[in-house]
């Protein structure tokens, strides 16, 4: 099982700052992982697949990069609707696996 | 508009059953490969199972292989999953979600359900 550990757990920033995130695989996962954001009591939300293609819809604001083991969210500038909780996803190897997730937060 | 709307959770206890169920409108749905997702109170995502476009291939979480089942009935665009001698770590919202691309087998999810709680407590 592929393990996405993602962080910091928390990030702590007011709006207008720059968000940066960071989910990192056991192993390589190519480009095959996704990002997701969700707010309390609501489903998760696509925001990025393959690494680096936003979804439809997804302001051009966030952006990922990365491939083989190590990846990163960016959110060139917060938005109050940004704070939230985000996940990463790999698609490479069954069971599909998740990061632990980072909250950002309002400092 | 996609929409996805689970149904039958609720209130089991250790040992017991469960089937959860997802209708789905707004795309075509034999097309799609489905997934399960959960996620405990307060906790991550966790996915669950996995049923390709025309149920051919199926994958699951080790931790539910042999419990739970998934099936589809694309005729009434409807993915089920079958919840069997439930275990208090059960205890989650599951959702159901749609493969972003068709005729991929693992893909990202790019539409969720609203989610369905199951609670397993004696």
């Amino acid at each position: 099982e592929i393990v996405l550990t993602q962080s910091p757990a928390t990030l702590s920033l007011s709006p207008g700052e720059r968000a940066t995130l960071s989910c990192r695989a056991s192993q390589s996962v190519s480009n095959y992982l996704a990002w997701y954001q969700q707010k309390p009591g609501q489903a998760p939300r696509l925001l990025i697949n393959d690494a680096s293609n936003r979804a439809n819809g997804i302001p051009a604001r966030f952006s990922g990069s990365g491939s083989g083991a190590d990846f990163t969210l960016t959110i060139s500038s917060l938005e109050p609707e940004d704070f939230a909780i985000y996940y990463c996803q790999q698609r490479s190897n069954w069971p599909l696996t998740f990061g632990g997730g980072t909250k950002v937060e309002i400092k | 508009e996609v929409q996805l709307l689970e149904s039958g959770g609720g209130l089991a206890q250790p040992g017991g059953s469960l089937r959860l169920s997802c209708t789905a409108s707004g795309f075509t749905f034999s097309a799609y490969s489905m997934s399960w997702v959960r996620q405990a109170p307060g906790k991550g995502l966790e996915w669950v199972s996995h049923i390709s476009a025309g149920g051919e291939t199926i994958y699951y979480l080790s931790a539910v292989e042999g419990r739970f089942t998934i099936s589809r009935d694309n005729s009434k665009n409807t993915l089920h999953l079958q919840m069997n001698s439930l275990r208090v770590d059960d205890t989650a919202i599951y959702y159901c979600a749609k493969d972003q691309r068709r005729r991929l087998v693992g893909d990202a999810f790019n539409a969720w359900g609203q989610g369905t709680m199951v609670t397993v407590s004696s």
